[in-house]
Formats: structure tokens, sequence, C-alpha cells
């Protein structure tokens, strides 16, 4: 089976940097998506990792681990946009379905 | 752009009745989806389809049948509805190709079953 753990919450202040952890058991390894989503609306694809290491992209990277079953995804210099939910999932052996965590709420304040 | 389009936003239904949730892809996809999303327990798969006229159930199918008569269209059925499936309803498409393959999600129909 597949088993995805993200923190429920995390509240930041506007400009700071912000680390949000996934940690995954899985059978077989397929790679890891984060994606955002804001209140009401549609997840939306932020990034994939299939390595080892850390992806940029702007103000967001996600980092994996494959050996240690973890993911994260670090938002810089956060804005008030930035408020939202962000999944962390992972592809089944079947390749095209995802198992999706609970979601993390990040919150940014003033 | 990919655009996954779902037929309502809002929805409110009785018990009892039948309800016809339609989800249209325009980038032709072969891989669509239906999930409903619950505070504290995140995205549930409900069924997927990786071709026209397949259909493959999720984790959580009880309740559901599907349909996909075309490429482009993913119909999710309530054949009953019942107060336990208010929830919000995703549906995503991906393109196969054996490596990434991302979801798109469409924006989402917030189903209220009273």
């Amino acid at each position: 089976g597949q088993n995805i753990d993200q923190p429920t919450e995390m509240t930041a202040t506007e400009g700071a940097i912000v680390q949000i952890n996934c940690t995954y058991q899985t059978s077989g390894f397929n790679g890891l998506f984060w994606y955002q989503q804001h209140a009401g609306e549609a997840p939306t694809f932020l990034s994939y990792n299939v390595l080892d290491g850390l992806e940029e992209k702007g103000r967001f990277s996600s980092f994996l681990s494959r050996s240690k079953g973890y993911s994260y995804l670090l938002l810089k210099e956060l804005q008030m946009k930035d408020s939202a939910s962000y999944l962390c999932a992972c592809p089944t052996s079947y390749g095209n379905k995802l198992v999706f965590g609970a979601g993390t709420i990040l919150r940014v304040k003033s | 752009d990919v655009k996954v389009t779902q037929s309502s936003r809002y929805l409110v239904k009785r018990t009892g009745e039948k309800v016809f949730l339609e989800c249209v892809q325009d980038m032709d996809h072969e891989n669509m989806f239906w999930y409903r999303q619950d505070p504290g327990l995140g995205l549930r798969l409900i069924y997927f389809s990786y071709d026209v006229k397949m259909k493959e159930k999720g984790d959580i199918p009880e309740g559901y049948s599907v349909s996909r008569e075309k490429k482009e269209r993913f119909s999710l059925i309530l054949e009953s509805a019942s107060t336990n499936q208010t929830s919000m309803y995703l549906c995503a498409s991906s393109q196969r190709t054996g490596g990434q393959e991302t979801q798109y999600f469409g924006p989402g129909t917030r189903l209220l079953v009273l």
C-alpha cells in the first residue's frame, strides 16, 4: 500500500521562508508531485521530482530523498497569496494513478 | 494551456435523486479521473479511465458509476444521492507518457445533498 504524511497546518510570516515536509511509503517509486490549492479552487501543479536533490523554480523549490522516503517544498520570500493548501502526491505502480496526502494548509500572516 | 472544465461549480440535490457530473478536457488526454475532497481526508480517487469506454475503480467507488463514451468527456453518476456524498468533486486528466504524468484539474463541483 501507499501512505503519505504531511503536517496539517503551518503559519509563517510574509517575506520569510517556509519548508513543508512530506514523508511517503510506497510499493515502488515513480516520482513525487507537489500541488498548490487555493481555497475553493482546483489544485495546480507545482513540481515533480523523480531523482534525489533539490529542484528550484523561482521562489519555490522541491527536494527529494528516495532513500529516506522524504520530500519537502521550500517557499522563499513568502507572499500573502501563498496562503493555500499544499498537496504531496505519489504515483502508484500503475503510474497514472496518484495517491495524495491530506494536504498542508499554509497561512501567511503580515 | 490545458483546460479541464466541469459542468457545474455548485449543485444542490435531494436524497435519492440521480446526479450527473460532467467533465470535459481539451488536451486529447487518455487518462481521466474523478476524486472527492473532504476536509482532513484529502483527495480520494473514485474512478478513473485510461481510454474510451474503459473504467477502473479507485479507492472509494461505492455509490458511484462513470461513463466515458468520448475521449474528451468523463461523467460521474450518483445513482441515488445520499447525504454522505456531500463533498467537493474534482475531475482531472493526464497524458499517458509512461513517465511524468502530470494531472490537470478542473475547478471542482461543490455538491450538497439534502
